[in-house]
């Protein structure tokens, strides 16, 4: 059983364009929210994160929006550059004190310089 | 500073043969988690230990099992490997345990191929 989704397994954008990727989650118990990035034969890094009290954390090019209610989430690069491209996790954890990570299956995101 | 390291990177094994998987934290950290990754899915949680103890268990068969060091280190051991176990195994570690902002930081993984 999925609780975190990522329905679009790839993206391309053109460098300097915005970069929007999406994520699903259906557990209303989790209560922060990860975004990692990897890199073929590297594990993932951690991006950027976000608190289920905030809808908006912003770090840089990136921002995650966060909404709660539809249980959804969303990382923007702005602008868009050539080494963005990698595949991004989008991953979340529950509010019972364990911080394991429930993760989504990936997008692989292509910037075309 | 160091990160999260594993060894081996490669490892080749044949059906029903036993694997061990190493992993250091990174300096400080004391929680230890692991997680495998099949091709074409996200990481999946297989543990979590933190001061020695198991903390957390995901959805795996008593195949699977774990420690921790005194030194914080870690080991994964998988008994009776079938190909379905083929799979990237990645170490990650955080300061603590139990508080849920706390971020995961990854090794680089150690890729298994079951034949």
């Amino acid at each position: 059983d999925q609780q975190v989704k990522q329905n679009s397994p790839s993206l391309s954008v053109q460098e300097g364009r915005i970069s929007i990727l999406n994520c699903d989650y259906t557990n209303s118990m989790f209560d922060y929210f990860l975004w990692y990035k990897k890199y073929p034969a590297e594990g993932p890094t951690f991006l950027i994160s976000i608190s289920s009290i905030k809808d908006k954390n912003e770090d840089g090019r990136f921002t995650v929006f966060l909404n709660k209610s539809a249980k959804h989430l969303s990382l923007h690069i702005v602008p868009s550059q050539p080494g963005d491209s990698a595949v991004y996790f989008c991953a979340a954890s529950g509010g019972d004190g364990a911080n394991n990570l429930f993760f989504g299956t990936g997008t692989r995101l292509t910037v075309i310089p | 500073d160091a990160g999260v390291t594993q060894s081996p990177t490669h490892l080749i094994k044949t059906r029903g043969q036993q694997v061990t998987l190493r992993c250091s934290p990174i300096s400080g950290h004391k929680s230890v988690s692991w997680y495998q990754q099949v091709l074409g899915q996200g990481p999946q949680f297989i543990f979590q230990y933190y001061e020695k103890e198991e903390r957390g268990r995901g959805n795996f068969p008593d195949r699977f099992s774990a420690r921790q060091f005194p030194n914080y280190s870690s080991e994964l051991n998988v008994n009776a490997l079938l190909l379905g176990d083929s799979a990237l195994y990645l170490c990650a570690s955080s300061l603590v345990w139990g508080e849920t902002n706390e971020k995961l930081f990854f090794g680089s993984g150690t890729q298994l191929s079951v034949l």
